[in-house]
């Protein structure tokens, strides 16, 4: 099993629409989350990050669900711009090992 | 302020031939990694240092992988001899303190063609 899991997508949403996507973690020692955006051919870069107590930044909603291991991203209002990959990240702050990445939700939005 | 970066941004090189990938990290930022992403695989981690010093490098495929990390500002990733299938794209990114939770911010990446 991966460490850290997440439907590929496609999501195919139309421009105005409400969005959510999962991730799974199987490492119960995991202390931080993050949602990381990737945009074709560029670097990862940082979108939020995700807290116990859920945050909120404009349109994006992310929570975490320690019972259950997984954190979700919220999108509302999508637009056109938002158009990318997810990429959710786990970091174990014990032990060597530094973030993992999943593999990412493609999200398209259309006109 | 500069953000992460990579040379050479692209690179097509013959099989067997080495390869010497460079990263200059964010000042004052003290941990480094090195990633490569491919659409089978995906993000993987493939060695972080810490003050300069190798922290975990058991993601680094084989012996044809060497990273060193000489000074705060400069990283190398080789590969030598270089297969086709460590075509890919590598980023390096870096962060301050990162135990704490901090962020890492990526270089825009190294795209690597074996042939």
């Amino acid at each position: 099993r991966k460490e850290v899991e997440q439907d590929p997508g496609p999501f195919n949403v139309p421009e105005g629409a409400t969005v959510a996507f999962n991730c799974t973690y199987s490492n119960s020692a995991s202390q931080s989350f993050f949602w990381y955006r990737q945009d074709c051919r560029k670097e990862p870069k940082l979108l939020m990050s995700v807290y116990s107590s859920g945050n909120e930044d404009g349109r994006f909603t992310a929570q975490l669900n320690r019972a259950s291991q997984y954190i979700s991203l919220l999108i509302r209002d999508s637009k056109l711009s938002d158009s990318a990959t997810y990429l959710c990240v786990v970091n174990r702050d014990t032990g060597r090992r530094a973030l993992t990445f999943g593999s990412g939700t493609r999200l398209q939005v259309q006109p | 302020d500069a953000g992460v970066i990579q040379s050479p941004r692209h690179e097509v090189t013959e099989m067997g031939q080495e390869v010497t990938l460079r990263c200059k990290p964010i000042s004052g930022h003290n941990s480094l990694f090195w990633y490569r992403q491919t659409m089978m695989r995906g993000l993987e981690l493939l060695i972080y240092f810490n003050n300069n010093v190798p922290i975990d490098d058991s993601g680094m495929p084989e012996d044809r992988f060497s990273a060193k990390m000489p000074n705060a500002s400069f990283s190398t990733l080789k590969i030598q001899p270089s297969e086709p299938r460590d075509s890919a794209v590598y980023f390096c990114a870096s962060s301050f303190d990162w135990g704490s939770g901090n962020t890492i911010y990526f270089g825009e990446g190294s795209w690597l063609t074996v042939v």
